[in-house]
């Protein structure tokens, strides 16, 4: 079924090590962005993708990196994880960044202990 | 200031009744969107709903219709007919320009909707 394909679902990370969130999806959707679910807040906006290539900071960027080789894949990487990074995480995307609809993930739940 | 607000942490609605969930905005941008999402306890986030800031006519989707008030910066989610599977968290979010070709979309913080048997 097409949509954003989440990998993977749940994870476990100790404190300062490195891994990599998965987002893929074959909609040909230029617009994919990475969000945070923390209890009580919403969803905070980490980084954003306009397409290929390029890439720009929301509003919660510290501690992740991102890059857009391709138009399918947008991977969300954590350095070196940290307690606060304990999170449900949302990859999202539209078919352009003005768009009237954005698909979700599944979502991927990290805890770093 | 909070772009999205949503100022009913908790809702409690009987089935069958209608329910009100409210959304207020800020935004300098003319031409804003505006959605409701669900999201279940399962945890995914269903798309429910979009009202465009130009659209004339309130948004409606089966048992949803957005009450876009825009002098009032208001987009209220209705649910008629409440069901028991209704029961979920619901965020509203604008979608703003935010400089260059980009734009973002921003979450209010939820309110929890439960429908009573």
């Amino acid at each position: 079924n097409a949509g954003v394909t989440q990998t993977p679902k749940f994870q476990v990370l100790k404190t300062g090590q490195s891994m990599t969130l998965q987002c893929a999806q074959d909609m040909n959707h230029e617009y994919m962005s990475w969000y945070r679910q923390d209890p009580g807040m919403g969803l905070r906006l980490i980084h954003y993708s306009v397409g290929a290539g390029i890439t720009d900071q929301g509003e919660v960027p510290n501690g992740y990196n991102v890059s857009r080789s391709t138009t399918e894949d947008f991977p969300l990487r954590l350095l070196s994880a940290a307690p606060s990074q304990t999170s449900v995480y949302f990859c999202a995307s539209s078919y352009d960044a003005g768009g009237d609809g954005y698909t979700f993930g599944s979502g991927t739940r990290l805890t770093v202990v | 200031a909070q772009k999205i607000t949503q100022t009913q942490p908790g809702m409690f609605v009987q089935e069958k009744e209608a329910v009100t969930l409210d959304c207020t905005y800020d935004t300098s941008d003319p031409s804003y969107g505006l959605f409701w999402y669900k999201q279940p306890s399962s945890g995914e986030m269903i798309f429910l709903i979009y009202q465009g800031s130009y659209d004339q006519q309130n948004a409606t989707e089966g048992r949803y219709s957005l009450n876009f008030q825009k002098a009032r910066k208001s987009a209220n989610l209705v649910i008629s007919a409440s069901q028991l599977g209704d029961s979920a968290m619901y965020f509203c979010a604008m979608r703003e320009f935010s400089g260059g070709s980009n734009y973002k979309l921003t979450f209010g913080k939820g309110t929890l909707l439960t429908v009573n048997p």
